[in-house]
């Protein structure tokens, strides 16, 4: 089974604070993606990895930053966490394929962050 | 930009009945769809994928159909039970490489 961890399932942060949230596959996956889901909005792409060392802008990277030093490990970065971040954070991984579509996202169970 | 809507946003119904779900996307230059469930402050679970050349996928008591000319999808439950209960999520994978999630649909199943 695919299992994709995240480090935290609750974090309290106050404003200002730079704010980590950690993701770790055990598929060997090559794309890693970090998502946010907000009531009334959806889920939406805040960066994506293809690669070591690579990282690719979503639809809301502002405030957000990445790292993935590791292929198994897809670090999001809050350099200074604001209210308006608090949301819940949702880490998924896939493998690549000369298919595009073929495959499915792996989702982890989530870190519900609160900035204060 | 492609936008995805699931209708209804809720849906509460009592077991064993069959339902439906709906979803449907502006852009049809897609390379599949999926449907995901999200049980309350949890991740999302892949139920089904049908990529942009099939038309329906079968798991169990699920079907999910895809008419890409039209922008549709249904996903069709058979015979309800309580532990269907959870948010289920329509999803297009576009010409952009990115998922495009719809916002939801909240399914209740009352025993």
């Amino acid at each position: 089974d695919v299992k994709v961890t995240q480090s935290s399932r609750y974090l309290v942060k106050r404003t200002g604070e730079k704010v980590f949230l950690e993701c770790v596959q055990d598929m060997d996956h090559e794309n890693m993606f970090w998502y946010r889901q907000d009531p009334g909005l959806g889920l939406r792409l805040i960066y994506f990895s293809y690669d070591v060392k690579m990282k690719e802008k979503g639809d809301i990277p502002e405030g957000y930053s990445v790292s993935r030093e590791k292929k198994e490990r897809f670090s999001l970065i809050l350099e200074s966490a604001s209210t308006n971040q608090t949301s819940m954070y949702l880490c998924a991984s896939s493998f690549a394929t000369l298919n595009p579509g073929s495959e499915t996202q792996y989702f982890g169970p989530g870190t519900r962050l609160l900035v204060l | 930009k492609q936008e995805v809507t699931q209708i209804p946003a809720a849906l509460s119904v009592p077991e064993g009945e069959n339902l439906v779900l709906n979803c449907s996307f502006t852009d049809s230059a897609i390379y599949n769809l999926q449907w995901f469930r999200q049980d309350p402050g949890k991740g999302l679970t892949s139920l089904l994928l049908i990529q942009s050349s099939q038309r329906e996928q079968t798991s169990g008591r699920l079907n999910a159909s895809l008419d890409k000319s039209s922008g549709r999808s249904t996903l069709y439950i058979a015979a309800s039970q309580p532990g269907d209960s959870a948010t289920y999520l329509c999803a297009v994978y576009g010409s952009n490489y990115k998922l495009t999630f719809g916002k939801g649909t909240l399914l209740t199943v009352n025993p």
